[in-house]
């Protein structure tokens, strides 16, 4: 059974400060998946990330996959207050054969990030 | 509007009752995910639906079912409720090229009482 797992789980940061949260997974994958979650609300996609040493960045936030060692990071640059979010990786699945149809998504536990001034 | 529509927003109900949520996907996608939601569980996977059928099935109690309907609109009954029921259920849809990835519903946050 495929184990999603992310560290750290709870992260309070400075305003300006840089810092990454990790995302191990178990099995073989090459669909990572990273979100964002305010209080109470929907889950808002970051990042896509389809290859082994994909890097996408938006912002302030960048990720990154490296499928042989199974994991993934989020890295946050000059964090500010506005970032204070609940993050989450998620794993997918893999396709039937053809690769047009996903399969479902694991979750990691979910990183709670709190931006201090 | 992220594209996949989930109705109610809000649900209170009474322990044994039975309720039905509802969710269209994004246009396109011929996937549908059920998650449910709770601080205790986490984020986890109940059921997919693909083009009317059922892929798969992760942790869905035997008082939870679903169905996807041939305009791909799906349904999430759950039934018997108990009070460790209430959650938040978010229902995601998926299809097309890899880079559309997942994408999530705004909720339906169920409270048992």
């Amino acid at each position: 059974e495929l184990k999603v797992e992310q560290n750290p789980l709870f992260l309070s940061m400075q305003e300006g400060k840089n810092y990454t949260i990790y995302c191990n997974y178990s099995t073989t994958s090459d669909r990572l998946y990273w979100y964002r979650q305010d209080p109470g609300k929907s889950l808002e996609s970051l990042f896509v990330l389809l290859s082994n040493g994909a890097v996408k960045q938006e912002g302030r936030l960048m990720a990154s996959l490296d499928t042989k060692a199974r994991l993934s990071t989020l890295h946050i640059t000059a964090a500010v207050h506005d970032l204070s979010a609940t993050y989450f990786c998620a794993v997918g699945a893999e396709a039937n054969a053809g690769g047009t149809s996903y399969g479902k998504l694991t979750f990691g536990q979910g990183t709670i990030l709190t931006v201090h001034p | 509007d992220s594209g996949v529509t989930q109705t109610p927003k809000h649900l209170i109900t009474a322990t044994g009752q039975r309720v039905t949520l509802r969710c269209s996907p994004r246009s396109g996608d011929l996937s549908v995910y059920w998650y449910q939601q709770s601080l205790d569980q986490g984020l986890q996977f109940l059921i997919q639906y693909y083009n009317g059928e059922e892929r798969a099935k992760g942790n869905i109690l035997e008082r939870f079912s679903a169905q996807q309907f041939p305009d791909l609109h799906s349904e999430l009954n759950l039934s018997s409720l108990e009070l460790g029921d209430s959650a938040l259920y978010f229902c995601a849809s998926s299809g097309g090229t890899w880079g559309r990835g997942y994408t999530f519903g705004s909720g339906t946050r169920l409270t048992v009482v």
